[in-house]
């Protein structure tokens, strides 16, 4: 079984709709979380933390449920510009330098 | 300020050339981690460094070597390329423990093995 696990996609939204999409880890020991964005054929980019209590940040809200081992992203009033691949990464260990990283999650806003 | 640069960009190899690809960061980082990104795949860890002088095994590091003798350049070498070794490689680079910051990526190197 994979450490980390995401639904490839893609999904297909209008402009200013809402798209969500989780993302499981098998670790349940597992510390930290995260969300990176990777634009095609560029680099990834962290987009934001994932906290135990949940988080926004703009219209990017994540939310994590420990007891379901996963992790969520919510994005609302989606733009041209939020047409990218999320990575979902989570540290299995505190005290490890290994990230795992999801394959990733394409999401494709259209006009 | 440049932040992380891998070179090459681009190369493509006859299976059983060698090379190394150089990842520079100017953040004065101390850990440096080369990853490698297949189709389908996350990002798997190769090698890392915690600090200058200091290399570790990832996930996936046979086939693979790397040195890092001064503290902003980290190289990947493959002493002979496979055609399992095509992949995008992307270099990063961190202030601290993964756990508690973030990674800086570098552009990536696509790299073929013919």
């Amino acid at each position: 079984r994979k450490e980390v696990e995401q639904d490839p996609g893609p999904f297909n939204v209008p402009e200013g709709a809402t798209v969500a999409f989780n993302c499981t880890y098998s670790n349940s020991a597992s510390q930290s979380f995260f969300w990176y964005r990777q634009d095609c054929r560029k680099e990834p980019k962290l987009l934001m933390s994932v906290y135990s209590s949940g988080n926004e940040d703009g219209r990017f809200t994540a939310q994590l449920n420990r007891a379901s081992q996963y992790i969520s992203l919510l994005i609302r009033d989606s733009k041209l510009s939020d047409s990218a691949t999320y990575l979902c990464v989570v540290n299995p260990l505190s005290n490890d330098y290994k990230l795992s990283f999801g394959a990733g999650t394409t999401v494709t806003v259209r006009a | 300020n440049a932040g992380v640069t891998q070179t090459p960009k681009f190369r493509v190899l006859k299976t059983g050339q060698s090379m190394t690809l150089l990842c520079a960061q100017d953040m004065n980082h101390e850990y440096m981690y080369w990853y490698r990104q297949d189709p389908g795949m996350g990002l798997r860890l190769i090698h890392y460094s915690v600090g200058e002088g200091t290399t570790a095994k990832g996930e996936v590091p046979d086939g693979y070597n790397v040195s890092r003798l001064k503290k902003q350049n980290f190289l990947l070498g493959l002493e002979s390329a496979a055609p399992s070794q095509t992949s995008v490689y992307f270099c990063a680079s961190s202030r601290g423990n993964i756990h508690t910051g973030e990674l800086f990526f570098g552009e990536g190197s696509r790299l073929t093995v013919l």
